[in-house]
């Protein structure tokens, strides 16, 4: 099966700093793997999209990478603040369209 | 509207009772998934739909689930003899036509079987 794994464990960082969250995956790599944001009480809100032939895409303070060799994909939040935490969810396509997601990683940014 | 909606946004309901969960997507979006989320888990699919048949109902866990989408928009998951182990946060989502566009969420629907 195709699965996403998320570091379960909070990240923890103080306010400024990068965080760094990080989604392997098993068996071939998806064509391409979705970041989501989800808040307590509330739906996933999406973030970026990167594909399989793309290395690296940035969007504002947000980067995503996606290494085939390695079946990973890290994000980053640069300049991070209070306001960034929440939930982060990495998902793959599996099947037709349905998201396989990962069990998401929580950042708490600390002032 | 402007996202997606759901509705109830809560709902208690009794072992062995049946529910019905409505979403309404964004207006204009072909494309219509269920997925359920546990307590510290992410989302996992259950249904779904391109236009108004189910393209893809290999989430759902058994007969006892069941979701429809007869005009194309609307959409009702409906659970039969609910059980304790299903409760968990419904979750609707539409999306655009292509396949990789990205999902919109609804906020959810807690469902709690005493």
């Amino acid at each position: 099966s195709q699965k996403i794994e998320q570091n379960s464990e909070a990240l923890n960082i103080q306010e400024g700093k990068t965080a760094t969250l990080t989604c392997n995956y098993t068996n071939y790599s998806p064509a391409y793997l979705q970041w989501y944001r989800q808040d307590p009480g509330r739906g996933p809100v999406f973030l970026l999209l990167i594909r399989e032939n793309e290395k690296e895409k940035r969007k504002e303070r947000l980067k995503v990478t996606f290494d085939t060799t390695l079946k990973q994909s890290l994000f980053h939040i640069t300049a991070s603040q209070p306001a960034d935490s929440a939930t982060y969810l990495c998902a793959r396509v599996t099947g037709r369209r349905a998201l396989t997601f990962g069990s998401g990683t929580r950042l708490q940014v600390q002032p | 509207g402007a996202g997606v909606s759901q509705t109830p946004s809560n709902k208690v309901t009794e072992k062995g009772k049946y529910v019905e969960l409505r979403c309404d997507p964004i207006s204009g979006h072909t494309a219509l998934y269920w997925y359920r989320q546990s307590l510290g888990q992410g989302p996992e699919f259950l249904i779904y739909f391109q236009g108004t048949g189910a393209a893809d109902d290999s989430g759902l866990p058994n007969d006892r689930f069941f979701a429809v989408r007869p005009e194309g928009s609307v959409s009702t998951l409906k659970i039969q003899r609910t059980e304790r182990g299903d409760s968990a946060v419904y979750l609707c989502a539409s999306s655009q036509g292509a396949v990789d566009n990205e999902q919109f969420f609804g906020p959810g629907t807690r469902l709690t079987v005493l």
